[in-house]
């Protein structure tokens, strides 16, 4: 089955410390999205990228990086720099739009949950 | 910065009845999408009307653009109790060279069985 897999669904992480949350999908999608889902303030891009080896910011990216070494694999990682992590975070992929003219459907991962101690 | 708001945050109806919410936004759009998530889950794409489109069907869901007044709705006819579940509506802003959706708050949506 075509899809995008999030790991770990559940993570915990003390002050000062890194983590990665890992991002895989199958659906051949040119683009991949990272949102933070805080309750009840909805989705927030972190970042998002349309091709390989490029990637943007989205609004809240202070604190993350990510990378887009394959087509496949879009891994988010939080940083120390972070200052309030605690939150779901949701992966996403679409295809890639032709000529600007907007977004397209977004499929989504299940989601990772992270704890800060 | 959020571009679209939903309103209500919350709804609570009966099974059977009809579930309407709104959806709001500031900036011009290419498109609307509206999302569902269950809780905990990942969101799954229900319906994508476009800014040249005034309605829209699939299934029981129904739903509505005035962009004039910058707004849309969503109607779910004959609500059941697994209907139960967050609704996001998302635009995509017109012009832009990238492939980005912007998320409204959501509504929360209870059927009782």
């Amino acid at each position: 089955d075509g899809g995008i897999t999030q790991s770990p669904k559940y993570l915990f992480r003390k002050e000062g410390q890194n983590v990665t949350l890992s991002c895989e999908q199958n659906l051949n999608h040119d683009a991949m999205y990272w949102y933070r889902q805080d309750p009840g303030q909805g989705l927030r891009l972190i970042y998002y990228s349309q091709i390989v080896n490029d990637f943007q910011k989205g609004d809240i990216a202070e604190g993350y990086s990510v990378s887009r070494e394959k087509k496949e694999s879009f891994p988010l990682t939080v940083t120390s720099a972070q200052k309030n992590p605690t939150a779901f975070y949701l992966c996403a992929s679409s295809t890639r739009t032709s000529g600007g003219v907007g977004a397209n459907v977004l499929t989504f991962g299940a989601g990772s949950r992270l704890t800060v101690l | 910065s959020q571009q679209g708001e939903e309103d209500p945050q919350a709804l609570s109806i009966q099974e059977g009845e009809n579930a309407t919410m709104n959806c709001s936004y500031k900036t011009s759009i290419n498109n609307l999408q509206w999302y569902r998530q269950n809780s905990g889950r990942g969101l799954v794409h229900l319906i994508l009307i476009r800014s040249n489109e005034r309605e829209k069907h699939s299934g029981r869901l129904r739903v509505t653009l005035d962009t004039s007044k910058k707004s849309s709705s969503l109607l779910i006819t004959a609500s059941r109790a697994a209907d139960t579940a967050s609704y996001f509506c998302a635009t995509g802003l017109y012009g832009g060279a990238t492939n980005k959706l912007i998320f409204g708050t959501g509504t929360l949506l209870a059927v009782q069985p």
